[in-house]
Parts: structure tokens; sequence; C-alpha cells
């Protein structure tokens, strides 16, 4: 029963390091997400894709590139990393997008760049 | 423009005492939905509940129970009898018109 899994759980980066996190679900869910949690802000959505091989930005896409690779897998990309973008990144799928239906979300990654 | 409103940063109360947790949206849809999750010391996120923008039935389930007020654009969420295990952040979030839009969160500290 994994649901949405992320890999790595921790990551420590030295300014512009690039870094790919990666999101799998197993639920066949159509929709993925990519959100960012820091402290007092809440979670910002960065980039989402409705269906495999659309992708869109969401309020914080600076800085990221997304993959959906196929139905299961979703991965962001830090190509040049700042300190900035320490924070924690959490997945998320659900069935269709932005519906009624719930977010699932994974554990969450949590990224320090030095 | 869409916008979550959780007003309270950080609430404290002794166990077993109630609390409430407040929500208040904006959305010119009509058609939206609702959601509160909860995120527990251990970091992840725990869906509670949703709701639609046509059904105003108030919920509860077990300790918990849940306002839905469209005249005042609020979702608020109750613990009656507060305990220890409930501490955590907890989200508000809207969805409508293609897009979610979360709270900044409210922590809850039950103090034994």
């Amino acid at each position: 029963n994994a649901g949405v899994t992320q890999t790595p759980k921790f990551q420590v980066l030295k300014t512009g390091q690039s870094m790919t996190l990666q999101c799998a679900q197993d639920m066949n869910h159509n929709s993925m997400y990519w959100y960012r949690q820091d402290p007092g802000m809440g979670l910002r959505l960065i980039y989402y894709s409705a269906s495999e091989g659309t992708t869109d930005k969401g309020e914080v896409p600076n800085g990221y590139n997304v993959s959906r690779l196929n139905k299961r897998e979703f991965s962001l990309r830090l190509e040049s990393a700042a300190p900035s973008q320490t924070s924690v990144y959490f997945c998320a799928s659900s069935v269709p997008t932005y519906s009624n239906q719930p977010q699932h979300f994974g554990d969450g990654t949590r990224l320090s760049i030095l | 423009a869409q916008k979550v409103t959780q007003a309270q940063t950080e609430i404290s109360v002794v166990e077993k005492e109630d609390v409430t947790l407040d929500c208040v949206y904006e959305t010119r849809d009509t058609t939206y939905y609702l959601f509160w999750y909860k995120q527990p010391p251990s970091g992840e996120l725990v869906f509670l509940i949703r709701r639609n923008s046509f059904d105003e039935q108030n919920e509860i389930s077990g300790r918990y129970s849940w306002n839905f007020q469209k005249s005042t654009s609020s979702f608020n969420f109750t613990i009656t009898a507060s305990q220890v295990v409930d501490s955590a952040v907890y989200f508000c979030a809207l969805s409508s018109d293609d897009k979610i839009i979360f709270g900044k969160g409210t922590r809850l500290h039950i103090l034994p």
C-alpha cells in the first residue's frame, strides 16, 4: 500500500549543483503535483501535470523543471540550486486535476542548499 | 482571485478543551471544493475532509466537526475534547477554476 513515494527523503546540496527529486504513485491517478513548503508559507504549487505528457506552471515555477515520465512518475529538477530553494518538497497525486477528490501526498523531501 | 486565510498562526490549548480552527476563503466561482489536511510532527499530510460548495451541511466525525457557511465564506474546524495526538499543523485548502490554494496553516499545540 505505497501510495505516493518520494525519493530521496533528505538531501544537502551546494549552491549551483543540480538535483532531481523523484515521485511515483501506484494509485493510477491522472494528475500529479509538486509543492514546496516553507515556514509560515503553507504549501505553494510549483508545477503540476494533469495527465501523462502534459505539464503546467503553478505559483512558484522559477528555477525548476519537471518531467512526467509516464502515468506513474513525475520528477522535479533543480538545474542550478540556490539557497532560496531550501525547503520541504511534497509530491501529490489525484484522480483528475483539481476536482472534488483529495490529493494524496508523499512523505516529503527535505532539501537544504548551502 | 482566490484566497484562503487561516488567521490563527498558532494555538495552544490544554488537553480536553475544545478548539476551533478558522478558515475563510475567497473565490468568484460558484462551484468549488474545500478541504482540511492535517500535518502531524512526523511531517506527512493527511486528508481529513472534503466539502463542495453546494453542500452546507455540517459534518461530524468522532471528535472532529466542520462548519461550512457560504454566507461568511468560512469553513471552520472544531476539535472537541482535544487530545495530545491532535497536535499538528492544520491546512485549509480551496479547489476551483483549475487551481488549488492552501492556507498558511494553523499550528495547534495540545498541552497535557
